[in-house]
């Protein structure tokens, strides 16, 4: 079974970071590319970042919405099956909830799974 | 950039077709991907590939896509279809996302 664990939301100033955490379990990690998605509650989906799964494929290594450009860094440890998003200058509205997703392929192509997501709030 | 484009809100009997557009420059040439998020749920892969159909989405969920429209068709529709879809796809180097439709079932 999928499990996506999100973690290292909360409160942070305008201004600010924050690193997210993503822990994976009950599938081959190394061979999926992984995305962050986030959603404003009530508000439409918004695709932030993505790390693919390795260089032998169509698309290789990171990619990022223009809004996370500069600002967003995706990384990923495939020997701890995790997925990570370090986030600085924070905006108000980078405040959202944010989900861990899996992809169904090692290239980038689409939103197979997703986690719970973590909460984000950039306020002061 | 691309732009996916769908309707804000569709509405539907029970027991009936609904069917839901995305419209974007040349989509047919692309692989789209349909996403359901019943109320206080995450998000859940519907349609992958135009037309492919994850395990456990029953074969009541279809797509198409051709010219500049893929669109996702729900036959025999039930009150538990109630939920917000998005069309997606990945352009080169990034994800597109269309806007959310709302699926009413009357």
């Amino acid at each position: 079974e999928f499990q996506l664990v999100e973690s290292g939301g909360g409160v942070v100033q305008p201004g600010g970071s924050l690193r997210l955490s993503c822990a994976a379990s009950g599938f081959f990690f190394k061979n999926y590319a992984m995305h962050w998605v986030r959603q404003v509650p009530g508000k439409g989906l918004e695709w932030v970042s993505v790390f693919s799964a390795d260089d032998d494929v169509p698309y290789s290594g990171p990619s990022y919405a223009e809004s996370a450009k500069g600002r967003f860094s995706i990384s990923r440890d495939n020997r701890k099956n995790s997925l990570y998003l370090q986030m600085s200058r924070l905006r108000p509205e980078d405040s959202a909830i944010y989900y861990c997703v899996k992809d169904m392929y090692k290239s980038p192509s689409n939103f197979d799974f997703w986690g719970q997501g973590t909460l984000v709030t950039v306020s002061s | 950039s691309y732009v996916l484009t769908q309707p804000p809100s569709v509405s539907v009997a029970p027991g009936q077709t609904a069917t839901i557009p995305c419209r974007g420059d040349n989509i047919g040439t692309y692989s789209v991907h349909w996403h359901r998020q019943r109320p206080g749920r995450t998000p859940e892969l519907v349609v992958f590939d135009d037309h492919g159909r994850p395990s456990g989405i029953p074969a009541r969920f279809s797509g198409s896509n051709s010219g500049n429209t893929a669109t996702l068709t729900i036959s025999r529709v039930e009150a538990g279809d109630e939920a917000d879809y998005y069309c997606q796809l990945w352009d080169t180097d990034h994800v597109v996302l269309g806007g959310g439709t709302k699926l009413t079932v009357l």
